[in-house]
């Protein structure tokens, strides 16, 4: 699987958007960009995927470069039960590999 | 929402005991997985399965671990002779599909097995 590059922590102030980046330079072209995120004692969430042209949820919004090397998730409103540790995931088989993610802080 | 259920929460077992962790998947997913994190430490990859077999394993997937379906709802984990060095949260993933490329895994909230 493709390695990503993410800061490891990241604060942002409650009501603004959080913007968390993430390279992934050496992704090939059937690797999609996973985000999960995992709240303190809870397990990995699920937040949002995409191949190639930006994608929008009820949570997040992903936007992944034209050449693919990175990408940004952005949670339009944050709020302190956004606080946890997002991993940005290049996957191309049925396995998740974890790395340390970045740990967002929301601040009051 | 229909989520992946693990019981117990937590489990206590003394060194060299056999535990079984209890997870109950999302009702129409057909791919199972568990995953543990030590604490402080990565979630790592234990072991995929489908259709009653082993798909994947990992290296710390050894001869002490073994995962089930015994029925139709539930997917365990067993440990056979627990180590100290198995303390460690236990998650439980589901997804509907096989490969993960356009489809989410979906994680309980696991299992805090502490070993004495």
């Amino acid at each position: 699987d493709a390695k990503t590059t993410q800061p490891t922590s990241m604060d942002c102030a409650e009501g603004r958007a959080a913007n968390l980046p993430c390279n992934h330079s050496t992704i090939s072209g059937n690797e999609y960009v996973y985000w999960y995120r995992q709240i303190h004692s809870q397990g990995p969430q699920y937040i949002i995927h995409g191949l190639k042209n930006n994608e929008t949820n009820e949570m997040a919004s992903l936007i992944i470069t034209e050449d693919r090397k990175s990408s940004t998730l952005i949670l339009p409103h944050a709020t302190l039960r956004d606080t946890a540790v997002y991993y940005c995931i290049v996957v191309r088989d049925d396995k998740i590999i974890f790395g340390k993610g970045t740990r967002l802080h929301i601040l009051p | 929402e229909p989520e992946v259920t693990q019981t117990p929460s937590h489990q206590v077992t003394q060194m060299g005991q056999e535990v079984i962790l209890r997870c109950v998947p999302i009702s129409n997913h057909l791919y199972f997985y568990w995953y543990r994190q030590i604490l402080g430490q990565k979630v790592e990859f234990l072991v995929s399965f489908y259709n009653n077999e082993i798909s994947e394993k990992s290296e710390i997937f050894d001869d002490q671990f073994s995962v089930e379906r015994p029925d139709g709802s539930n997917f365990t984990l067993k440990i056979r002779s627990t180590k100290l060095e198995d303390s460690a949260m236990y998650f439980c993933a589901s997804s509907e599909y096989r490969y993960l490329v356009d489809q989410p895994q979906h994680f309980g909230d696991g299992t805090r097995l502490s070993i004495l």
